[in-house]
């Protein structure tokens, strides 16, 4: 596509409930990256891909967070048993080479309640 | 991994330059330094990067000094949609993710 795309672009979930959020990169970015962003802080990097394969998982703030990418392609950040503190804005990044400069998508806004 | 150090805000008049200095004194050789901002309520958008030469686009130039442990953005002819937080980032164009700090926080005044 021409740029990434995210989505949901709002999601309001309950206490206790799992969510699933998509990103689909530029086409034949091979590099995608999830970071998160809470109400007036700075970006927090989540975890890498290169290809399927993640070398560097280590943002995940818990257990609870996994991602996925299958096909070189759409990525899945879960989040399973929400909190109110994963309330925040997740976004997502590629590239076509892991040296290279990032292009964001418009990011989910996730409300825990 | 706080490798940069920006003043956390910034003001410019519309239509002036904005001149947005970035220290990096640690910085390795082969890193590039690399700019972003983020307008508000949006993804951070990539403007521009380089390794010891001094580079320009169509958004912005950048400026890095001889013994690269400082740079400057500089916005030619600054206007309102400019107003954004700006990060100035060092990584190796070998490595992973960007690590983004604080930034400076840019407001173009009419």
């Amino acid at each position: 596509g021409a740029g990434v795309s995210q989505s949901p672009s709002n999601k309001v979930t309950e206490k206790g409930k799992d969510v699933e959020l998509r990103c689909d990169p530029i086409s034949g970015h091979t590099a995608l990256y999830w970071y998160r962003q809470s109400l007036g802080q700075g970006l927090e990097f989540l975890i890498y891909f290169q290809g399927n394969s993640a070398p560097d998982k280590s943002g995940l703030p818990s257990d609870r967070f996994s991602a996925e990418r299958t096909g070189g392609s759409v990525s899945t950040l879960t989040i399973q048993r929400t909190q109110q503190e994963d309330s925040a804005v997740y976004l997502c990044a590629s590239s076509s080479a892991a040296g290279d400069g990032y292009t964001f998508g418009s990011g989910t806004r996730l409300t825990v309640v | 991994d706080a490798k940069t150090t920006q003043p956390t805000s910034m003001d410019c008049a519309e239509g002036r330059a904005a001149n947005l200095p970035c220290n990096h004194s640690t910085i390795s050789g082969n890193e590039y330094v690399y700019w972003y901002r983020q307008i508000h309520s949006q993804g951070p958008q990539y403007i521009i990067h380089g390794l010891k030469n001094n580079e320009t686009n169509e958004m912005a130039s950048l400026i890095i000094t001889e013994d690269r442990k400082s740079s400057t953005l500089i916005l030619p002819h600054a206007t309102l949609r400019d107003t954004a937080v700006y990060y100035c980032i060092v990584r190796a164009n070998t490595g992973n993710q960007f690590y983004f700090g604080t930034g400076t926080s840019l407001t173009v005044i009419p």
